[in-house]
């Protein structure tokens, strides 16, 4: 079983609509997740942080964390075609590892289609 | 306000030879993370390290694989004696603390084409 988990897409939506990304984790100790974005050829960026369980927003973004189902999601309102890109799952702090590295799942490749 | 630089951004070497790849993180950030990610898969923790001390290397190669961070200086992977499947990019990251409590902020990366 892999430590995160995310399908790999990709995920196609229209200009306008609400893309869903979600992502499952196996460390039930897991104190701290985040959301990077990759574009092609280019490094990651993290676009949210979440600690603690419900919803977290900021501006179209808003990331669920669930600890009870060890899941956690990222919701983008009235995508853009400049949304598309690998969005990127990590989570640190389970029990036994350093808080020095995150895990990554394998990514959700969006595309936003005008 | 320079960001986490990696240099050389694209580095081909034949196997057996050496490849070192140099990462300057941000300006007061003294937490660097060292990952890669192979085609077509997601990113790999390898190495964490602070001022002339390795934190966590579990991530890491038993051989060929080393990183330092010395006190003066920017942080240096290095792979002995390449192989193929070392081809991949390697993503230098800083922190101002432990990923614990802060974001990471990473690097261009180091693209690695091993022929």
């Amino acid at each position: 079983q892999k430590e995160v988990e995310q399908n790999s897409g990709p995920l196609s939506v229209p200009e306008g609509a609400i893309a869903s990304l979600n992502c499952t984790y196996s460390d039930r100790g897991s104190q701290s997740f985040f959301w990077y974005r990759q574009y092609s050829g280019k490094s990651p960026e993290l676009i949210m942080s979440i600690y603690s369980n419900g919803d977290k927003e900021d501006g179209r973004f808003t990331a669920q964390l669930n600890k009870a189902s060890q899941y956690v999601s990222l919701l983008i309102r009235d995508s853009q075609p400049s949304d598309s890109a690998t969005y990127l799952c990590a989570v640190s702090g389970g029990g036994g590892t350093s808080y020095g590295k995150l895990t990554f799942g394998q990514g959700t490749i969006l595309t936003v289609h005008p | 306000n320079a960001g986490v630089m990696q240099n050389p951004r694209h580095l081909v070497r034949r196997r057996g030879q050496e490849a070192r790849l140099r990462c300057s993180p941000m300006k007061g950030h003294s937490h660097v993370y060292w990952y890669r990610q192979l085609p077509e898969e997601g990113l790999k923790f390898m190495v964490y390290l602070q001022k002339e001390n390795i934190i966590d290397e579990s991530g890491m190669p038993k051989e060929r694989f080393s990183a330092e961070f010395p006190k003066e200086g920017p942080s240096i992977l290095r792979i002995q004696q390449v192989v193929r499947g070392d081809s991949a990019a390697y993503f230098c990251a800083s922190s101002p603390t432990g990923v614990e409590t802060g974001e990471l902020f990473f690097g261009e990366g180091s693209r690695l084409t091993v022929l």
